[in-house]
């Protein structure tokens, strides 16, 4: 059963500083690792995808990268922005339909 | 940008009552899903639904619960005789492809159950 862990479970950085978020997953029989934002109270926005065959995928200041062996994947965040703070959730695939998600990190971006 | 919409986006209601939660995927997917996330846990799966069936179902989508797909946009899903422990916020989701697609969630349907 995929079990999905995402460290640091907060942070808080100042505003122009990159950082890196963690998401661990326990089988590396993973097909999809998808990564969304979610704002308090709100839905998850989807922000990349990343398939078996891939191992990052890039969308602005955004870069996520997968790494089965692993089981692990990071999303890279350049120069973040006071808009950035939201959790950041990580949910992993087995090419089934039942996405697994990790708990979050909650990310504070200081002005 | 087309998105995912659900409604209500609160809804009250008293245990042993019947609720129907109602979503509009986008209109090209074919796969639609129920997710619930309940105050402070993760967000779990709940059911798959493809080709007008269940695709794939969770421990938690016993006989309580329901889905349909009762014309070509909406897909609901109705919990038949609501418990304490089913109030969360209930997300919609739908992808073009299934297990191979990226996933869009609406912006969910908070239930309180009293």
């Amino acid at each position: 059963k995929q079990e999905v862990t995402q460290i640091p479970a907060a942070l808080s950085v100042p505003e122009g500083e990159n950082l890196v978020l963690n998401c661990s997953f326990t089988d590396s029989a993973i097909y999809n690792l998808q990564w969304f934002r979610q704002d308090p109270g709100k839905g998850l926005t989807s922000l990349l995808l990343i398939q078996s065959s891939q191992r990052e995928q890039t969308s602005g200041r955004l870069n996520a990268s997968l790494d089965k062996s692993s089981g692990r994947s990071t999303l890279y965040i350049a120069a973040s922005q006071p808009g950035d703070s939201a959790t950041y959730l990580c949910a992993g695939g087995p090419g089934g339909n039942d996405m697994r998600f990790g708990a979050g990190t909650r990310l504070t971006v200081k002005p | 940008e087309p998105e995912v919409t659900q409604t209500p986006s609160h809804q009250v209601t008293q245990m042993g009552q019947e609720v129907i939660l109602r979503c509009v995927p986008i209109s090209n997917h074919l796969y639609f899903y129920w997710y619930r996330q309940i105050l402070g846990q993760k967000v779990e799966f709940l059911v798959s639904f493809y080709n007008n069936e269940i695709s794939e179902k969770s421990e938690i989508f016993d006989d309580q619960f329901s889905v349909e797909r009762p014309d070509g946009s909406n897909f609901t899903l109705k919990i038949r005789s609501t418990k304490l422990e089913d109030s969360a916020m209930y997300f919609c989701a739908s992808s073009e492809s299934g297990g191979l697609g990226e996933l869009f969630f609406g912006e969910g349907s908070r239930l309180t159950v009293l």
